[in-house]
């Protein structure tokens, strides 16, 4: 079993529906890193949460310490949004990476 | 804030070239920095880890290498490259006090052919 676990690993949507991507975590982290990777392109930070929930835009990314979970939110998705999303724990001087969930926005 | 400089975004090079990727640190100092690889449909895997100037750990066996010359810079090589060594690279560093977060270059998508 990984120590970083991403559901789903693929998700296909209607333009405008909410997405929601989950990560869950079996080990103490500091830190929970989102990022998006497009197709062909490289990597895009997204947020860093060690606690609480942030926004930005029509991203929301929030964080539960006790239940070791977090999720990220798109609130009305758009064809644009179409990527590969990966969460990563910071733990121990070490990154900890979530397979990816694939997300592809149909217009 | 901390930022990585890394390049170039996408690479294309022959069977038998050399490799040269070269990432820079910028908003702090005395960093941790990493070179991690993505295979096709795969997850990111570490390759080298470095805690300071000329201090590289391996993490698998592979037809790379990597130095780290200067304290904010990290460079990922090969001298002869393989088809198998295509992927997608990123650099990845982290610092502040306890460490507690991670910061990320762009990454660099490399195809040999």
């Amino acid at each position: 079993k990984n120590e970083v676990e991403q559901s789903p690993q693929n998700l296909t949507a209607q333009e405008g529906e909410f997405i929601t991507i989950n990560c869950s975590y079996s080990v103490g982290i500091s830190a929970l890193h989102w990022l998006q990777q497009h197709p062909g392109g490289g990597i895009v930070s997204l947020f860093m949460l060690s606690s609480g929930k942030k926004k930005h835009g029509r991203l929301i990314a929030t964080i539960n310490i006790q239940e070791k979970h977090s999720s990220l939110h798109i609130t009305a998705s758009h064809p644009r949004d179409s990527a590969v999303y990966i969460c990563a724990g910071y733990s121990n001087y070490q990154l900890i990476w979530g397979a990816g969930t694939k997300l592809i926005i149909k217009p | 804030s901390q930022t990585i400089h890394q390049w170039p975004a996408t690479l294309v090079q022959p069977v038998g070239s050399p490799l040269s990727l070269e990432c820079t640190v910028e908003g702090t100092s005395n960093p941790n920095l990493y070179w991690y690889r993505q295979a096709a449909g795969r997850g990111l895997q570490l390759l080298f880890y470095s805690v300071g100037i000329g201090q590289i750990s391996s993490e698998v066996p592979q037809n790379l290498s990597a130095s780290r010359p200067q304290d904010r810079q990290f460079i990922l090589s090969s001298k002869k490259l393989l088809l198998s060594d295509s992927g997608f690279y990123l650099c990845a560093g982290s610092s502040g006090l306890g460490n507690t977060e991670a910061f990320f270059g762009q990454g660099t998508r490399l195809t040999v052919v």
